[in-house]
């Protein structure tokens, strides 16, 4: 069945650092690629995806690339905020209907000043 | 901005009892789901509904679960007898398409607790 997984955490950066999250998946065919983000007592934000190889999506200053050759979706962001303290969460679903989402264990990031 | 939400955000339960928990959707969105997760674990998918019916769930949504969507707005998850091992945060989502072409938006979730 699909798999995700993500680095473990929690990734503990100072602000204005670079990030990398590293995200690798297992699954059959072409699947879709997210990041979701929690906030300390929030539920999950859609931060980005990809829908085909070579893809980037990017918000807020995050990006990931869709990259088929090495199963992966690495976050970056090349200057991290205190506001970006989270729970990262990669996922992949299938085309299909009602496809479902599976996600990755999830990686916490703490920004200090 | 159209967001997708749920109450109640908390519900402590003794084990035994029911709970539903309800979730209004995006309102021209199509395809509904349910997700769990337990505290400090990952997001685990319950079951998703489209059409009126499960379009697919995991072996955790056994006999005790089942989904409703009751009239055009609600989409409700009923545990019959919960147990402790039910306490987790459940989040809904919609999408107003399925599979890659559709985003999932989640709401902020109900944390159940079951004593």
């Amino acid at each position: 069945g699909d798999s995700v997984t993500q680095m473990e955490g929690p990734v503990t950066l100072s602000e204005e650092a670079f990030l990398t999250i590293n995200c690798t998946y297992t699954a059959t065919g072409y699947p879709s690629l997210f990041w979701y983000v929690q906030y300390p007592g929030e539920g999950l934000q859609l931060l980005l995806k990809a829908t085909k190889a070579d893809d980037k999506g990017s918000n807020k200053g995050f990006e990931a690339t869709y990259r088929k050759e090495t199963t992966s979706f690495h976050l970056e962001k090349g200057s991290v905020q205190v506001s970006d303290s989270a729970v990262y969460f990669c996922a992949l679903t299938h085309t299909g209907t009602a496809s479902k989402l599976t996600f990755g264990t999830g990686t916490r990031l703490q920004v200090t000043l | 901005e159209p967001e997708v939400t749920q109450t109640p955000s908390h519900q402590v339960t003794q084990m035994g009892q029911e709970v539903i928990l309800r979730c209004v959707p995006i309102s021209n969105h199509l395809y509904f789901y349910w997700y769990r997760q337990i505290l400090g674990q990952k997001v685990e998918f319950l079951v998703s509904f489209y059409n009126n019916e499960i379009s697919e769930k995991s072996e955790i949504f056994d006999d005790q679960f089942s989904v409703e969507r009751p009239d055009g707005s609600n989409f409700t998850l009923k545990i019959r007898s919960t147990k402790l091992e039910d306490s987790a945060m459940y989040f809904c989502a919609s999408s107003e398409a399925g599979g890659g072409r559709g985003t999932q938006y989640f709401g902020p979730g109900t944390r159940l607790l079951v004593l």
